[in-house]
């Protein structure tokens, strides 16, 4: 299958930072890519959807200055999570839609845990 | 709108026995598609199995194989031959094929256990 890869993996910061997470497809060009958002024991939640070339679409309850997301080719994707604080802290997930080939099928990123302190 | 529910919060099964994990979903969608991801403890979300409306037969992937009820609306996961390393949370998902920019739609997840 085609390969979503995501950095960093873990990254703890203080409150008040920013932190950028990235989201590559490897082998396969995304005109879209999705961000979830998954706590403990949950199903993932989606934040956004980002289409390469124009603005994010945001699910509702998400706050598109605090989630800053940026899909500035076809194979990369980055959600900036600005002025982070502790309820911040989760397990943050991209998706890549490959529609080649026939089959449309999303592959995700390995994930990066956020710890806010 | 698309719903996908899974009824098993839990499931348990000896190792090297089969297991079903169950899924339906509700669409008023002509066109989609039914997926499974496995979610191990690291967190990666791996992609098992894929499933058409229109596909007349049964998906199939090594161990892993989709029992496509269309009538009933159900796309159960069957692992046959069940592993240690099967032990994860487990995700039925469905996407709209019409509409290019919908996201997956995600059920709530089983998790199983394969015991010794």
């Amino acid at each position: 299958g085609a390969v979503v890869s995501q950095h960093p993996s873990r990254v703890i910061c203080k409150s008040g930072t920013s932190v950028k997470i990235e989201c590559r497809s490897l082998d396969f060009q995304a005109t879209t890519m999705f961000w979830y958002r998954q706590f403990p024991k949950q199903s993932l939640m989606l934040m956004a959807t980002s289409n390469e070339g124009s603005k994010a679409t945001y699910e509702q309850g998400v706050e598109k200055d605090k989630f800053l997301i940026n899909h500035a080719s076809l194979t990369l994707s980055t959600l900036t999570v600005t002025s982070a604080h502790p309820e911040d802290s989760s397990f943050y997930i991209c998706s890549a839609r490959d529609a080649s080939g026939g089959t449309d099928t999303q592959y995700f990123g390995p994930g990066t845990r956020l710890t806010v302190l | 709108a698309q719903k996908i529910t899974q009824t098993q919060p839990g499931m348990f099964v000896q190792e090297k026995e089969a297991v079903t994990l169950d899924c339906t979903y509700d669409t008023s969608d002509q066109s989609y598609g039914l997926f499974w991801y496995k979610q191990p403890s690291s967190g990666e979300m791996i992609f098992l199995i894929y499933q058409g409306s229109y596909d007349e037969q049964n998906a199939t992937e090594g161990r892993y194989s989709l029992n496509f009820q269309k009538a009933r609306k159900s796309a159960n996961l069957v692992i046959s031959a069940s592993q240690l390393g099967d032990s994860a949370m487990y995700f039925c998902a469905m996407l709209d094929l019409f509409s290019g920019n919908t996201p997956l739609v995600f059920g709530k997840g089983t998790r199983l256990s394969v015991i010794a």
